[in-house]
């Protein structure tokens, strides 16, 4: 089974320019999650969604937004980018997420610089 | 913000020795997982523990939880080199479905 990809693997913008990052999730797993890693702030948490639904969402401004399609494959955006944007950013999927006791299979990451 | 802490930041080691990582959370949790990262790519995940468990053996993994002292342990057998990764426990917490809240991570190099 082909495992979770993410496209771009790297990103180079802007400050006030605008990303759609891009997740395809395991086969079969209809649950995404994005998360984002900075040195600073470590691993944190952006949204959850399962069947087009989102399910939960992290602490972020209103600049990151998500949608899942009905393929499972989820998008993120992030508008009006700030240079503390430049981060890894993660994508995971999982079967579902009703109890949450299901491990979760990441992707290698989009590394996005603001300049 | 994050769920809680892991101790040591950095623990460096000689290949054949043990690996001891601990993790505290602050809530309730529905069960914790451990996360082994190389070198700023993917998380890879490595074992789940659910709250109503106590100990878990995965390989040379053994993962124990105390849900009274809201703190976990990550044992590594017999390390090799290939073991040199970044770990990261993560904690789930009732009705959040399956949000991982993330503690900093533990930085392990293994010296051959």
């Amino acid at each position: 089974k082909a495992g979770v990809t993410q496209t771009p693997r790297y990103l180079i913008k802007t400050r006030g320019q605008q990303v759609t990052l891009s997740c395809s999730p395991i086969s079969g797993h209809r649950s995404v999650s994005w998360y984002q890693q900075t040195p600073g702030q470590g691993l944190q948490f952006l949204f959850e969604y399962f069947s087009e639904t989102q399910r939960n969402k992290g602490n972020f401004p209103g600049r990151f937004s998500g949608r899942q399609f009905s393929n499972s494959r989820s998008e993120m955006n992030v508008s009006t980018l700030e240079l503390g944007d430049s981060a890894l950013y993660l994508c995971a999927s999982s079967l579902f997420v009703e109890t949450g006791n299901n491990e979760q299979f990441f992707g290698p990451g989009t590394r996005l610089t603001v300049l | 913000s994050q769920q809680g802490e892991e101790d040591p930041q950095a623990l460096s080691i000689q290949e054949g020795e043990n690996a001891t990582m601990n993790c505290s959370y602050k809530t309730s949790i529905n069960n914790l997982q451990w996360y082994r990262q190389n070198s700023g790519r993917g998380l890879v995940h490595l074992i789940l523990i659910r709250s109503n468990e106590r100990e878990k053996h995965s390989g040379r993994l053994r993962v124990t939880l105390d849900t009274s002292k809201k703190s976990s342990s990550l044992l590594i057998t017999a390390s090799r080199a290939a073991d040199t990764a970044s770990y990261f426990c993560a904690t789930v917490v009732y009705n959040q479905g399956g949000k991982l809240i993330f503690g900093q991570g533990t930085e392990l190099s293994v010296k051959p």
